[in-house]
């Protein structure tokens, strides 16, 4: 059956370091592949996009790789704040389906 | 852009109740789309439009769900005969979708509570 996982446990991290977040799939053939961000009691907001034939994409001090021959995505945050804090989700978008698929999303907590 | 807009915030309701919610998408997206989140999950599809026509309807959806989008601009979704198992985030999201690679502009979603 088609899956898709990310940490379940929270992530803790001091403030100014690197905090890396996966996304692995299975059965799944995805065209692109989408990381929000949601702060408790809110929707979802957009953050990246990264296309099938994208290693990387860059934005400000955010990155994230798409390996679609290990089926995984890493979600990147550099020099991170305590306002990084929130769950990161990321969605599939499948190829001739028109709706985002989601993770179960991954907490992250920076603390000072 | 005034962001994807959805009432109630809140709804508690009975046991047995029907609720319906609103959902004003951004003007000029086309496609709308509801998702249903529990504590703890991802949200889950569970149908969509594409300007009044509902394209997909997930096999999560009960026949005691339904969504309407007339003249295909804000949307409603009605829950009948509420059980507890219905307890979650209902959020909305629209989006231009000019191909498979437009984001989900979501709204912040009606939170119901059965009892």
């Amino acid at each position: 059956s088609q899956k898709i996982e990310q940490n379940s446990e929270a992530l803790n991290i001091q403030e100014g370091k690197t905090a890396t977040l996966t996304c692995n799939y299975t059965n799944y053939s995805p065209a692109y592949l989408q990381w929000y961000r949601q702060d408790p009691g809110r929707g979802p907001v957009f953050l990246l996009l990264i296309r099938e034939n994208e290693k990387e994409k860059r934005k400000e001090r955010l990155k994230v790789t798409f390996d679609t021959t290990l089926k995984q995505s890493l979600f990147h945050i550099t020099a991170s704040q305590p306002a990084d804090s929130a769950t990161y989700l990321c969605a599939l978008d499948i190829i001739d389906t028109d709706k985002l698929i989601f993770g179960t999303g991954t907490r992250l907590q920076v603390f000072p | 852009d005034t962001g994807v807009s959805q009432n109630p915030r809140h709804k508690i309701t009975k046991r047995g109740q029907n609720v319906t919610f609103r959902c004003d998408p951004i003007s000029e997206h086309n496609r709308l789309y509801w998702y249903r989140q529990t504590l703890g999950q991802g949200p889950e599809f569970l149908t969509y439009f594409q300007n009044e026509a509902q394209l997909e309807k997930s096999r999560l959806l009960s026949d005691r769900f339904s969504a309407e989008r007339p003249k295909g601009s804000f949307s409603t979704l009605e829950i009948q005969r509420t059980e507890q198992g219905d307890s979650a985030m209902y959020l909305c999201a629209s989006s231009s979708r000019t191909g498979y690679n437009s984001p989900l502009h979501f709204g912040n979603g009606t939170r119901l509570t059965v009892t």
